[in-house]
């Protein structure tokens, strides 16, 4: 047990769509990250959000977007939906601004028709 | 994007038998390495955060050490058990405090 829940744990979009994606961290974790993670390859970092302000970005195009709440929880908004974004979306959260142990959640299946 | 690898990709292991593979990361601008084991249908579970070159790990039967001049950490398993199968992974961690991940190496321990 992680402490960081995410949900939903399985969705189907169809290209062009919208879609939020939603993760509750550990209570006085400041800092959560969001990956993709394709078919294949290791989790590829999107950006990371601490106290609420985002602080670091990934190769991502700006139709990525994630918002953090006070309350510890997160979004990963993602719009106008393409095939290449169907893939396992991993939250990460831990204390502090300096990373040192992360705490994942089980992911989010994106499946993008 | 920053270039972690991890080799080999998969490897199949005789129960009893130990077990080692490899994550190479840049030699500069480095800040910590973690490693995440990672079983199915669960969340990633870090295993160790190494900062300083020299760094040994160990927690039961799995260990890692760590090279940040050459780049490179292994992460040994002795005496390999079925619940050791799993999905390893490694990440590199900058000295802007982002991660970058390897593919990560699969270990299928046969009993």
């Amino acid at each position: 047990e992680t402490g960081v829940t995410q949900s939903p744990t399985h969705l189907i979009k169809t290209r062009g769509q919208q879609v939020t994606l939603r993760c509750s961290s550990q209570s006085g974790h400041n800092t959560v990250s969001w990956y993709q993670q394709a078919l294949g390859q290791g989790p590829q970092f999107i950006f990371q959000y601490y106290r609420e302000e985002e602080n670091g970005r990934g190769n991502f195009p700006p139709r990525f977007s994630g918002l953090q709440f006070p309350n510890y929880s997160s979004e990963l908004n993602v719009n106008a939906l393409e095939l290449d974004d169907s893939a396992l979306y991993l939250c990460a959260s831990s204390p502090g601004q300096r990373i040192n142990t992360i705490y994942f959640g089980e992911g989010s299946w994106l499946t993008v028709v | 994007i920053l270039n972690v690898e991890q080799s080999p990709q998969s490897l199949h292991v005789q129960e009893g038998d130990s077990t080692n593979f490899t994550c190479s990361f840049p030699s500069s601008n480095f800040y910590a390495l973690h490693w995440y084991r990672w079983e199915t249908a669960k969340s990633p579970e870090a295993l160790f955060v190494m900062t300083l070159n020299g760094d040994e790990k160990k927690k039961g039967r799995i260990s890692a050490t760590l090279n940040t001049k050459e780049g490179y950490s292994y992460l040994y398993i002795k005496g390999s058990q079925p619940e050791d199968s799993a999905t390893y992974l490694c990440a590199f961690i900058a000295n802007d405090y982002k991660l970058s991940f390897g593919a990560g190496t699969t270990v299928t321990v046969r009993a």
